[in-house]
């Protein structure tokens, strides 16, 4: 099964600051990675999708990017309904696996 | 509008069993998989397995295989997530989730709002 490892666990970032999260896969993955949002007691909701394309709806400050192992997420501005948690997803394969998640709080 | 509406919470003592809901409407139910994903109490997201309610081709999780038995009606556009035997362990949310159907896998695009099982004596 492929395992995806996800970084940083947390942060604390400030309302403007660029943020970038990472996902590392263990094997080739080409570009089946997608990135969701999660805030206390709701789904996830889906952002990126094939690495970088952006789910509709999804603001543009939102940024995806990476193929192959590596991918990253990027805020590019923080704004303060981005403070939630962060899950990368491969779906190049069953079975699908989640990455640990990353909890983006208010420094 | 396209949503996927799951069952209320379920609250089951240990050794009971259990079978929650997913209902998808506002698409074709029959040509999209239905994945169900579970979140421990404080914890991240957990594939469980997937179903294709057109042809009810499954697959499962290494992690879930024999743990838990997912299906569908496609009768009635309802996919299901069921324990014969519950455990205090199988305490969490449940979702279930939208995912395309192709020559590839997709991502998850519709997500239901979550089915909170708590098993406990």
């Amino acid at each position: 099964a492929i395992r995806i490892t996800q970084s940083p666990s947390s942060l604390s970032a400030s309302t403007g600051d660029r943020v970038t999260i990472t996902c590392r896969a263990s094997q080739g993955i080409s570009s089946y990675l997608a990135w969701y949002q999660q805030k206390p007691g709701k789904a996830p909701k889906l952002l990126i999708y094939a690495a970088s394309t952006l789910q509709s709806g999804v603001p543009s400050r939102f940024s995806g990017s990476g193929s192959g192992t590596d991918f990253t997420l990027t805020i590019s501005c923080l704004q303060s309904e981005d403070f939630a948690t962060y899950y990368c997803q491969q779906y190049y394969s069953y079975p699908v696996a989640f990455g640990q998640g990353t909890k983006v709080e208010i420094k | 509008e396209v949503q996927l509406v799951q069952s209320g919470a379920e609250v089951k003592k240990p050794g009971e069993s259990l079978k929650i809901s997913c209902k998808g409407s506002g698409y074709s139910f029959t040509s999209y998989w239905i994945g169900w994903v579970r979140q421990m109490p404080g914890k991240g997201l957990e594939w469980m397995g997937i179903i294709y309610p057109g042809d009810s081709d499954t697959r499962y999780s290494p992690s879930f295989q024999g743990q838990v038995t997912i299906s569908a009606d496609k009768s009635i556009s309802t996919a299901y997530l069921q324990w014969s035997s519950l455990k205090a362990s199988d305490t969490a949310m449940y979702y279930c989730a939208r995912q395309n159907y192709g020559d590839q896998l997709y991502a998850f695009d519709i997500w239901g709002q979550g089915t909170m099982v708590t098993v406990s004596s």
